[in-house]
């Protein structure tokens, strides 16, 4: 049973444009939430996390938002450049284990 | 220069053989982790170890086994008991035990022949 679900394998946005990335979660546990980005044959990078006591994060372009009553949380990226191109992944802190998203590609339009 | 550094970033296996990918950390982390990505999935956990020799098994323990004798090391060996051995695999690394982002080494692809 997938505890933290992407329900959205692609996602292709025009260059210049807001890409918003979802994620929903089943385990109300839950109290931390990243967001990883990952280009082919490299490693994930971490971009941004939230703690369960917000519901709002920003970083340069990237804000994460966390519904907790909808046990849900989405990545905006504002505004979305060709570097952005790459797989998201989503995942959540229980008992001091991450517990992954399976990813959601972004495509960046010219 | 710090970081995580998994090698090789390509291994050839035949099958019945065992292989070992290695990881080194120099950023003092106590936490190391192992994971599996297949094509289309999310990271999957292996084994995790919070401290030196101590290990746990994760999700998909099956046919890999592990040691850490150092904080600096973890190596993952893969025997000829998993079936499925051909994968993209992913170290990570993580400070202390609360919520803090892991940092990933630039993963080891394994090919069975």
């Amino acid at each position: 049973d997938q505890q933290v679900k992407q329900n959205s394998p692609s996602l292709s946005v025009q260059e210049g444009r807001i890409s918003i990335l979802n994620c929903d979660y089943t385990n109300s546990m839950f109290d931390y939430f990243l967001w990883y980005k990952k280009y082919p044959a490299e490693g994930p990078t971490f971009l941004i996390s939230i703690s369960s006591i917000k519901d709002k994060n920003e970083d340069g372009r990237f804000t994460v938002f966390l519904n907790k009553s909808a046990k849900h949380l989405s990545l905006h990226i504002v505004p979305s450049q060709p570097g952005d191109s790459a797989v998201y992944f989503c995942a959540a802190y229980s008992n001091y284990q991450l517990i992954w998203g399976a990813g959601t590609k972004l495509i960046i339009k010219p | 220069d710090g970081g995580i550094t998994q090698s090789p970033k390509y291994l050839f296996r035949k099958e019945g053989q065992n292989v070992t990918l290695s990881c080194e950390q120099n950023l003092n982390h106590d936490a190391m982790y192992w994971y599996r990505q297949d094509p289309g999935q999310g990271l999957r956990l292996i084994y995790y170890s919070q401290i030196v020799n101590d290990f746990q098994k994760g999700d998909i323990a099956e046919g890999y086994s592990v040691s850490r004798e150092k904080k600096e090391s973890f190596p993952l060996t893969v025997t000829s008991a998993q079936k499925n051995p051909t994968a993209f695999y992913l170290c990570a690394t993580r400070q202390g035990a609360t919520n803090t982002e892991a940092f990933f080494g630039q993963g080891t692809r394994l090919t069975v022949v």
